[in-house]
């Protein structure tokens, strides 16, 4: 019954690589987000996505390309693996805009 | 003007204490206001918002105050609980807009 869920939870890569993260909801809303939180735990928006139509691109790399094949998924992809890219990941979803649901996150380790 | 000023980084208070977490804005198209409680290992969860019709909203032991010719809100946690230590992050938005402008949180922690 979980509402917002990611995976993988961790993640471990070298610098790089690509890799991608899923994040699927189950609430029937029609937004979805990508967030970073970083070490210090600031939480910065990153995409935002309305009935598969990206809304929001925030001032991120164009390494980031999110990808939303239907209203219920949004998945996150990662070119060329930077270090400063390691961080917390968090999806999240919306349907009356504003109450947003997160996921548990994904860790993301670039070694 | 995007910023959402928050305060104190840290704090810490002994259970049964009223925990008050500050925050300020300046863009005053700024109408929604939320505050998120986030577990470690855990996503952010939405605690208690409040709209600038009002001055005050309370939820159980949690209240918002709200001051909207100072732009200043906070957040005040009545006899605050070990289960209450976490990190709290107001955040601010545009009605219509998708976007929440989140301060930098607040590390609480409820010493038993």
């Amino acid at each position: 019954d979980t509402a917002v869920s990611q995976t993988p939870k961790y993640l471990v890569t070298q610098m790089g690589n690509d890799k991608s993260i899923k994040c699927e909801q189950n609430l029937g809303h029609d937004t979805m987000y990508w967030y970073k939180q970083d070490s210090k735990k600031f939480l910065k928006i990153m995409f935002s996505y309305n009935n598969k139509e990206l809304i929001i691109n925030e001032t991120v790399p164009n390494r980031f390309s999110p990808k939303s094949p239907d209203k219920a998924h949004l998945n996150l992809h990662i070119n060329s693996l930077e270090l400063g890219d390691s961080a917390v990941y968090f999806c999240a979803s919306s349907r009356t805009y504003n109450e947003q649901f997160f996921g548990p996150g994904t860790r993301l380790t670039v070694l | 003007q995007q910023q959402v000023k928050q305060s104190p980084q840290s704090l810490i208070v002994q259970k049964g204490g009223i925990s008050i977490i500050n925050c300020a804005y300046e863009n005053t198209a700024f109408d929604y206001f939320p505050w998120y409680q986030q577990f470690p290992g855990k996503g952010p969860a939405l605690l208690i918002a409040i709209r600038p019709d009002v001055s005050e909203k309370k939820e159980g032991r949690f209240t918002i105050s709200f001051n909207k010719s100072a732009k200043q809100f906070s957040l005040h946690i009545m006899d605050s609980q070990p289960g209450d230590s976490a990190t709290y992050f107001c955040a601010a938005s545009i009605i219509g807009s998708e976007k929440l402008v989140f301060g930098k949180g607040t590390k609480l922690t409820v010493n038993p």
